[in-house]
């Protein structure tokens, strides 16, 4: 069975920085590209950063540009996601989603449960 | 970056209805990428349609996609108690990815 997993969420103060994770299983990681997209309270989705499978990109949102950077470690089916320069609307949900080609033109088939980051003095 | 928006807002309908789902994108879709998914309170979304009109894995057949080019249709034939939920349109075609804002389905 695929399934996601994430990790590393939490309350953070504005400037601040965190480091996201999430654990892959039931399916060869390195053949597929790896995104995070978040939901800020009683918002929609907004997509933040992908990286394909063989590591290359990375892509990232005009809105996190500079400030968060994705990165995969294929010998550990995990992709991480570091965020720094927090401010108070990076406050969201930060879902793991697998997508369903190794590079481009790809939807999410397969989503974590999310962790939850927020960011308050 | 495209634009996706969905309408209506909120549909209120009642358990056996069929609901109908718009989303529009401010240009063109290429080769229908488009995919719609389903988002039920407290939980992560789930993958329904992909392609405009493939339904994911394991979805039930009450759930159909139509359209092309700026305009896509989702369609649920006959409302189960899960349905009532938010429900997203994502195109795929041009980077960024970018998603709808949602239509909530809620029981009338």
């Amino acid at each position: 069975e695929v399934h996601l997993l994430e990790s590393g969420g939490g309350l953070v103060q504005p400037g601040g920085s965190l480091r996201l994770s999430c654990a892959a299983s039931g399916f060869t990681f390195s053949s597929y590209v790896m995104s995070w997209v978040r939901q800020a309270p009683g918002k929609g989705l907004e997509w933040v950063s992908a990286i394909s499978g063989s590591g290359g990109g990375p892509y990232h949102a005009d809105s996190v540009k500079g400030r968060f950077t994705i990165s995969r470690d294929n010998s550990k089916n995990t992709v991480y996601l570091q965020m720094n320069s927090l401010g108070p609307e990076d406050t969201a949900v930060y879902y793991c989603a697998k997508g369903s080609t190794p590079i481009r033109y790809y939807f999410m088939d397969v989503w974590g449960r999310g962790t939850t980051v927020t960011v308050s003095s | 970056d495209i634009v996706l928006t969905q309408s209506p807002g909120t549909l209120s309908l009642s358990p056996g209805e069929r609901a109908t789902l718009s989303c529009r994108a401010s240009q063109s879709v290429s080769n229908t990428y488009l995919a719609w998914y389903r988002q039920n309170p407290g939980q992560a979304p789930r993958l329904l349609i992909y392609g405009a009109a493939s339904r994911a894995t394991g979805v039930p057949d009450r759930f159909s996609g139509s359209g092309s080019g700026t305009d896509f249709t989702l369609t649920i034939s006959r409302l189960e108690p899960e349905d009532f939920a938010v429900y997203y349109c994502q195109q795929y075609y041009s980077s960024p990815p970018t998603f709808g804002g949602g239509t909530k389905v809620e029981i009338k």
